[in-house]
């Protein structure tokens, strides 16, 4: 079945530094969503991507969608601490399912 | 819109006991969503509704599990004869539709303890 997968699993910065987390799939996906888990939290969405080689900006983040469509990335320019907590990238195809990926955990250090 | 509530929020029980969870989509979405989330994973898929229809069931699903929404609105999964193993986050979710690219609006989940 459909597999992704998210490197790095976790990430440590000082505040200010920019922070990257990379998302692949085993398959060619529809569509590619990112969320984010504060501590204690439940997942939130923050964007989704269809097209391919889609980029997309929310103030400090910019988030791809490869041209293959089966990777996608999300960085964060000049972390904050309000930045901290799990960022989870999931992709369907089709309507199936989402499937998510093991998260990458930033802590940003102030 | 008071988002998707999931009831309780907390659970301990003892290995063996039979052990139902509550969960109540955002009102109108017709899709709703179980998934489980274990320390340092992300949600991993159950099962899912399209109104009152069980749409899918994860091959990885046990069959003490069992999940219903009987009138497309609440939905409640039951999990029998506890094990330790499904000590973990159970998160249910919702969505409009259904549509392809929809985002999922996500309860707090019941954390689960089996001892």
């Amino acid at each position: 079945g459909q597999q992704v997968m998210q490197i790095p699993q976790y990430q440590h910065v000082q505040e200010g530094e920019d922070f990257t987390t990379y998302c692949n799939s085993s398959t060619t996906l529809s569509n590619i969503q990112w969320y984010k888990q504060r501590p204690g939290g439940h997942p939130v969405f923050l964007i989704q991507l269809v097209k391919s080689g889609e980029v997309k900006k929310q103030k400090r983040l910019t988030f791809q969608f490869g041209e293959a469509k089966k990777n996608s990335s999300l960085h964060i320019t000049a972390t904050q601490t309000t930045d901290v907590g799990t960022y989870f990238c999931a992709g369907n195809s089709g309507n199936t399912p989402l499937v998510f990926g093991k998260g990458t955990r930033l802590s940003v250090i102030a | 819109d008071t988002g998707v509530s999931q009831n309780p929020r907390h659970k301990i029980t003892k290995r063996g006991q039979n052990v139902t969870f509550r969960c109540d989509p955002i009102s109108e979405h017709n899709r709703l969503y179980w998934y489980r989330q274990t320390l340092g994973q992300g949600p991993e898929f159950l099962t899912y509704f399209q109104n009152e229809a069980q749409l899918e069931k994860s091959r990885l699903l046990s069959d003490r599990f069992s999940a219903e929404r009987p009138k497309g609105s609440f939905s409640t999964l039951e999990i029998q004869r506890t094990e330790q193993g499904d000590s973990a986050m159970y998160l249910c979710a919702s969505s409009p539709t259904g549509g392809a690219g929809e985002k999922l609006f996500f309860g707090s989940g019941t954390q689960l303890s089996v001892l």
